[in-house]
């Protein structure tokens, strides 16, 4: 079945410190994979996503099809970056482009 | 970039009552919307996919004729909660692809249903 794990439900780190927030998918298609983040009082909004390759305010995800992973990176956090990060697949079913999310993780940065 | 809204942001309504939330792309046309239900500190559960014109595409468990979804046109969809129960009270969020950039979903800012 497809599936979206995110392990970690509290990320907490101290301001400058590297910072990797994990996602694990389990899809039988080609996966297309997303990371969002919800700031607080606000709405979703899209991070970045794996197609792209891009660094969106400082972070990377790199899509490992062997360890069927998609983990969020960056070197070092600022307290901008606490929020509520949730990844999140594409995925073909029905007729339709649908995506499920992972449980999402709160990533809190300390100064 | 698109804009989806959600109208309205917060209602409360009595037990048995039914409840109707919109979800509009202000400017974009989608034939396609997503409604998502967020219990607190959890995920986003999709629940339905609504498509204009046509009934909707409802995910395993989620009962159609509680949760009845219209795409009545290509910028509206709505979802009534119909004899709502307290255990219907969530968060409930609407997203849309945008032609011009299908890979993105945009979101609405979500509507908090509490039913007492």
């Amino acid at each position: 079945a497809q599936r979206v794990t995110q392990p970690e439900k509290l990320l907490s780190v101290f301001k400058g410190a590297p910072v990797e927030l994990k996602c694990n998918y389990s899809y039988s298609g080609s996966p297309e994979l997303f990371w969002y983040v919800q700031y607080s009082r606000q709405r979703l909004q899209l991070l970045l996503r794996h197609i792209s390759r891009e660094s969106i305010k400082g972070f990377t995800a790199d899509l490992n099809k062997g360890e069927t992973s998609f983990h969020l990176k960056k070197p070092f956090a600022q307290e901008e970056d606490s929020a509520m990060y949730y990844c999140a697949l594409s995925m073909f079913s029905g007729g339709y482009n649908k995506l499920i999310f992972g449980a999402g993780t709160r990533l809190a940065v300390h100064p | 970039g698109a804009v989806v809204s959600q109208h309205p942001s917060w209602v409360i309504c009595k037990s048995g009552t039914s409840v109707k939330i919109e979800c509009r792309s202000l400017d974009f046309q989608a034939t396609t919307m997503f409604w998502y239900r967020q219990f607190p500190k959890k995920s986003l559960m999709l629940m339905a996919t609504s498509n204009e014109g046509s009934k909707a595409t409802y995910e395993q468990g989620v009962e159609k004729d509680k949760f009845l979804i219209n795409h009545a046109s290509l910028t509206l969809s709505t979802l009534t909660v119909t004899s709502a129960h307290p255990e219907d009270s969530s968060f409930y969020i609407c997203s849309a692809r945008s032609p011009r950039r299908y890979t993105e979903a945009f979101f609405g800012q979500g509507t908090r249903l509490t039913v007492v």
